[in-house]
């Protein structure tokens, strides 16, 4: 089974400010296929990304996605307080598939 | 309007049996997978298996195998998840999505269980 791991847990910033959220994989996820979620607060989760760094379709483009083998970002370029929310990774070429174990995204 | 529409909240007792369901509108149900995640009161998102409609074929999350089943029936574009002997600790969210990597989710259907 593919572990991803997130960092950090939370992140604390200020609306107009960069969000950089990590995920690390066990090992390498061949063909990017990682995806992004967001959920907010009493919410089922959204797809933001996938394909590593293709955005889905209403997705606002401050968000942007990047990496390969073992190593993703999430960043959100300029934070706005809708932004506040869990953020997941998520692995879908092997199963079982998983899911990081989310960053959660704090508006000061 | 694509959508997944899910059956709503349950409230169970240890041992019962629960079967929920996940209906999808709007597309061609059979030409893509149906997954199920489970979210715990308070945590992160859990696989925990997933169907494809077109022919059946099921794939399960080992740490799940066994306490649930994963089953379709294309004929009314609906997916299923269920226990034949629930546990206090299945309480939790539970959500269907659309896709290999999810493109459309499900609003969740909470299961409570509890003597």
């Amino acid at each position: 089974e593919i572990v991803l791991t997130q960092s950090p847990g939370t992140l604390s910033l200020s609306p107009g400010e960069r969000a950089t959220l990590s995920c690390r994989a066990s090992q390498s996820v061949s063909s990017n296929y990682l995806a992004w979620y967001q959920q907010k607060p009493g919410q089922a989760p959204r797809l933001l990304m996938y394909g590593a760094s293709s955005r889905a379709t209403g997705i606002p483009d401050r968000f942007s996605g990047s990496g390969s083998g073992t190593d993703f970002t999430l960043t959100i370029s300029r934070l706005e307080p809708e932004d506040l929310a869990v953020y997941y990774c998520h692995q879908y070429e092997t199963s079982p598939r998983t899911f990081g174990q989310g960053t959660k995204v704090e508006i000061k | 309007e694509v959508q997944l529409v899910q059956s709503g909240a349950e409230v169970k007792k240890p041992g019962e049996s629960l079967k929920i369901s996940c209906q999808g509108s709007g597309y061609s149900f059979t030409d893509y997978w149906i997954g199920w995640v489970r979210q715990m009161p308070g945590k992160g998102l859990e696989w925990m298996g997933m169907i494809y409609p077109g022919d059946s074929d099921t794939r399960y999350n080992p740490s799940f195998q066994g306490h649930v089943t994963i089953s379709a029936d294309r004929s009314i574009n609906t997916a299923y998840l269920q226990w034949s002997s629930l546990k206090a600790s299945d309480t939790a969210m539970y959500y269907c999505g659309r896709g290999g990597f999810f493109d459309l989710w499900g609003q969740g259907t909470l299961v409570t269980v509890s003597s």
